[in-house]
């Protein structure tokens, strides 16, 4: 267990829709990192928040949006959907932003099914 | 940005046999490289990792080493045992993207007994 926690585990939902997902960063961790699985893809950074505050930015889509929250935990919206968007999605977490101690722990992912 | 290719895409051994995994990068300024394990319905497990600053480091049957000049690193298995069939994925630290981790597509990795 890596003690970073996802939820949903799965989720099903219709094109057009919206969606939220969560991650639970380790204690004491302060920067989550949200990653995209797709088979032809391959894991693919989309955004980073740290300490509450938006760090980097990756291929992330204008439909999708995050944020972290005062308790550290945070939330990836994904709007619009397509069927394209069917994928894992990954949270991550690390102590710091950079420097020593960027190990990052990942989370059990969340399956998401557009139909 | 960093882009990181890994080879081969899926490869098979005999337990008791090496397995040995490839990658390459890109940015030159790229100083951190991890190794995650990723078994089926579960997230990705670090297992090793290295900083530019080093060549070559070992785990008990894990080793990583990396050559700078060339850009490549690679993951070591020896001994290989059939709860070592995953999917490993290589990654390098971005440079200039918030130290977010670029991957490799992944190898998936069989132990037959």
């Amino acid at each position: 267990d890596s003690g970073v926690t996802q939820t949903p585990k799965h989720l099903i939902t219709a094109t057009g829709q919206r969606v939220t997902l969560r991650c639970s960063p380790r204690s004491g961790d302060l920067s989550v990192y949200w990653y995209q699985q797709s088979l032809d893809q391959g894991l693919q950074f989309l955004i980073q928040y740290y300490n509450g505050e938006e760090r980097a930015k990756g291929n992330i889509l204008e439909r999708f949006s995050a944020q972290q929250f005062p308790d550290l935990h945070s939330e990836l919206n994904l709007s619009s959907l397509e069927l394209g968007d069917s994928a894992l999605y990954f949270c991550a977490s690390s102590v710091f932003s950079g420097g020593r101690g960027t190990e990052a722990f990942f989370g059990q992912g969340t399956r998401l099914t557009v139909v | 940005g960093e882009n990181v290719e890994q080879h081969p895409s899926t490869l098979s051994v005999q337990e008791g046999d090496s397995a040995v995994i490839k990658c390459t990068y890109s940015d030159s300024a790229s100083n951190y490289f991890p190794w995650y394990k990723q078994e089926l319905g579960k997230g990705s497990q670090l297992i090793i990792d290295i900083r530019s600053n080093v060549g070559e480091k070992k785990d008990q049957r894990i080793a990583v080493t990396l050559n700078k000049t060339a850009k490549h690193f690679s993951l070591h298995i020896t001994e290989t045992q059939p709860e070592d069939s995953a999917v490993y994925f290589c990654a390098a630290r971005a440079s200039n993207s918030g130290y977010a981790l670029n991957f490799g597509k992944g190898t998936s990795l069989l132990v037959t007994p």
